[in-house]
């Protein structure tokens, strides 16, 4: 299947701070992109949708404010996590459905995830 | 509102056993249904991916099978192997929406 690169796959910080976190497509065209959080033993939560060049879309009850995205090329969208805080610890996972050799537009392949905890 | 259940939500069984997983959802207006593999602290691993329009998909050891009208799918594993232990989830993309719904998935140990 398609590659989707996370980095970093871990990062502690201390709270307070803001933490980047990149995701990339590797051998496709990500017109869409998705970032959940998965809590332990939970299924994935979807964050926000963003497609390339436009404002992400958020689900309810995510703070757009608190969660910052940027989806500015085909193979490139960042999530920043600004002022963490220990609620924000979670796993975070970015995910991608585009277009690219034999894949098809709407599968969506994952990042293998960013742990981020915050003291 | 769609919503998927997974059972079982954790299984354990010998090595070289066939063995099948249950994904069941409430609306039939899905687009298509993909089957994930999770390991301990990873992203996940795109399985199988059925269209609404198919009945099965195979990749390797791998079965899946789409009964849209009953609104199940299941992940038949032939010959399981330490190495498929992980958690299966099971996810619909709803018909009206796009929207990847999950299941809370099924934990597979395999043991040698």
């Amino acid at each position: 299947g398609a590659v989707v690169s996370q980095h970093p796959s871990r990062v502690i910080c201390k709270s307070g701070t803001s933490v980047k976190i990149e995701c990339r497509s590797l051998d496709f065209q990500a017109t869409t992109m998705f970032w959940y959080r998965q809590f332990p033993k939970q299924s994935l939560m979807l964050m926000a949708t963003s497609n390339e060049g436009s404002k992400a879309t958020y689900e309810q009850g995510v703070e757009k404010d608190k969660f910052l995205i940027n989806h500015a090329s085909l193979t490139l969208s960042t999530l920043t996590v600004t002022s963490a805080h220990p609620e924000d610890s979670s796993f975070y996972i970015c995910s991608a459905t585009g277009q690219g050799g034999t894949y098809s537009y709407n599968e969506q392949f994952f990042g293998p995830g960013t742990r981020l905890t915050v003291l | 509102k769609q919503e998927v259940t997974q059972i079982p939500a954790a299984l354990s069984v010998p090595e070289g056993e066939n063995l099948v997983l249950n994904c069941s959802f409430t609306d039939s207006a899905i687009y298509n249904l993909q089957w994930f593999r999770q390991d301990p602290g990873k992203g996940l691993t795109s399985l199988l991916l059925i269209q609404s329009s198919q009945r099965e998909q195979t990749s390797g050891r791998l079965n899946a099978s789409l009964d849209k009208s009953s609104g199940r799918s299941t992940l038949y594993i032939a010959a399981s192997q330490p190495g498929d232990s992980a958690t299966y989830l099971c996810a619909v993309r709803d018909g009206n929406n796009r929207k990847l719904i999950w299941g809370l998935g099924t934990s597979l140990a395999v043991n040698p």
